[in-house]
This record gives structure tokens, C-alpha cells and sequence, in this order.
């Protein structure tokens, strides 16, 4: 299994622009999410989708979209970038059940800058 | 959801014991506690969870008091590969809307 996979790694956007954050998981967990975390901050939850066709927010929604049509890919949209979306994204999957440890698994993350 | 407190950093060296205090004094009856661990430029790693009691894994072990408004998270003879930053969160295990705080760094030290 690869995992939480995300690309791109690194990306600069210029302030207006718009771009995709892409993220899928092979482990078939229908929970996934999408975190931002700033420097000496712990990570706060953007949007999460408990399955294929169920999207919700979290914390910090606004500026972002999301949309799930396959239980494996969970894109993150940015309409307009500002700069205070400079950040650093993870996604993460996990298995909904409720029962039992219910562990995250977490990609490698995505460093966006914003000019 | 439970506000956790646990501290900002704490410094160690190789081969003590690392002990993280995590306070949660609103935790619901229905919350499990969770600690993730963060290298720098990767995302969490689930390390352990627990309800009460004790629970010890490979990695670490974890302690609830009865009362379970606190948490310690115990690493073992810990090395300069622990050098982290640890999360304590708390919450039901399906709460989607589960948040990390600023987490407790921890440096290890030769």
C-alpha cells in the first residue's frame, strides 16, 4: 500500500490564482480530511469528508473547496489565493467505524506559498 | 470538545525518561485520548490511544488517573530520534472535527 499520497510537494501561486491540492489513499478508508498548519502551530482541520459524495467543514473553511467522487481522492481547491493561505497541507484518511483505535494515517504534506 | 493544556516544550537527553503531562478536565464520558507524534516536515504519526487505565505499546505507554481529567504520555529511554513534537488530543473516536493544538516539543539531547 503507498498510503496517503499527495502532490504536488512544493508549489508558489501568485495572489488570485487558483490550483488544486490533489490527495488519494489505497487503504479504502472512507474518512479523509485536509489540515493546514502554520509555523509553531498545531494543525487545524479545513474539510473533511466521512465518504464518497459527503463533504463537510471544519475549523477554517473559508477560501477552500472540497468535493469527494471516489472513495480513494479527496482534492483540496484554493479559488483565489491569498497569501495567508502560505501553509503547509495535509491530508489524512482513517477507517470510520468508531470502534477500536481509529488511527489517522497522514501524507507527507504539501508547502504552498503565496506571493 | 475537550480543551487539552500540556506544555510547550521539555528537554531530555538520550536514555531518560520522557513524560508528558496532558490536562483535559472536561473530558465526556464517550472521549478517548490519542497522542500523535510530528517529525519536522512530515505529517502525524499515531503513537498510542487509550480509555483509562494504562495502555502500553511498542512505543510508549500511556497513563489515565479514574478521574481521567489527565493524561501522562510515557516514552522510555528515549534517543536522539525522538526529538519530536508530540499531540495529545481527546475526543470521541468518530468525532471528524477533532483539532491539534500547538503539541509539546520535545528535544532530545546527546
Amino acid at each position: 500500500n503507498a498510503g496517503v499520497t499527495q502532490t504536488p510537494k512544493f508549489q508558489v501561486l501568485k495572489t488570485g490564482q487558483s490550483m488544486t491540492l490533489q490527495c488519494a489513499q489505497d487503504m479504502n478508508h472512507e474518512y479523509m480530511s485536509w489540515y493546514r498548519q502554520d509555523p509553531g502551530m498545531g494543525l487545524r482541520l479545513i474539510h473533511y469528508s466521512v465518504g464518497a459524495g459527503i463533504t463537510d467543514q471544519g475549523e477554517v473553511p473559508n477560501g477552500y473547496n472540497v468535493s469527494r467522487s471516489t472513495t480513494e481522492d479527496f482534492p483540496l481547491r484554493l479559488l483565489s489565493a491569498a497569501p495567508s493561505q502560505t501553509s503547509v497541507y495535509f491530508c489524512a484518511s482513517s477507517y470510520s467505524l468508531g470502534q477500536g483505535e481509529d488511527t489517522q494515517y497522514f501524507g507527507p504534506g504539501t508547502r504552498l506559498t503565496v506571493l | 470538545l475537550a480543551k487539552t493544556t500540556q506544555p510547550i516544550s521539555m528537554d531530555s537527553y538520550e536514555g531518560q525518561e520522557v513524560n508528558i503531562t496532558c490536562s483535559h478536565n472536561n473530558i465526556a464520558t464517550n472521549d478517548y485520548i490519542t497522542w500523535y507524534q510530528q517529525f519536522p516536515s512530515q505529517g502525524p504519526r499515531f503513537i498510542i490511544q487509550g480509555y483509562k487505565t494504562k495502555v502500553t505499546n511498542e512505543v510508549a505507554s500511556l497513563f489515565i488517573p479514574a478521574d481521567r481529567k489527565s493524561s501522562t504520555l510515557s516514552l522510555p529511554r528515549v534517543s536522539l530520534s525522538d526529538t519530536a513534537v508530540y499531540y495529545c488530543l481527546v475526543g470521541v473516536v468518530y468525532d471528524y472535527k477533532l483539532s491539534f493544538g500547538a503539541g509539546t516539543t520535545v528535544t532530545v539531547r546527546a
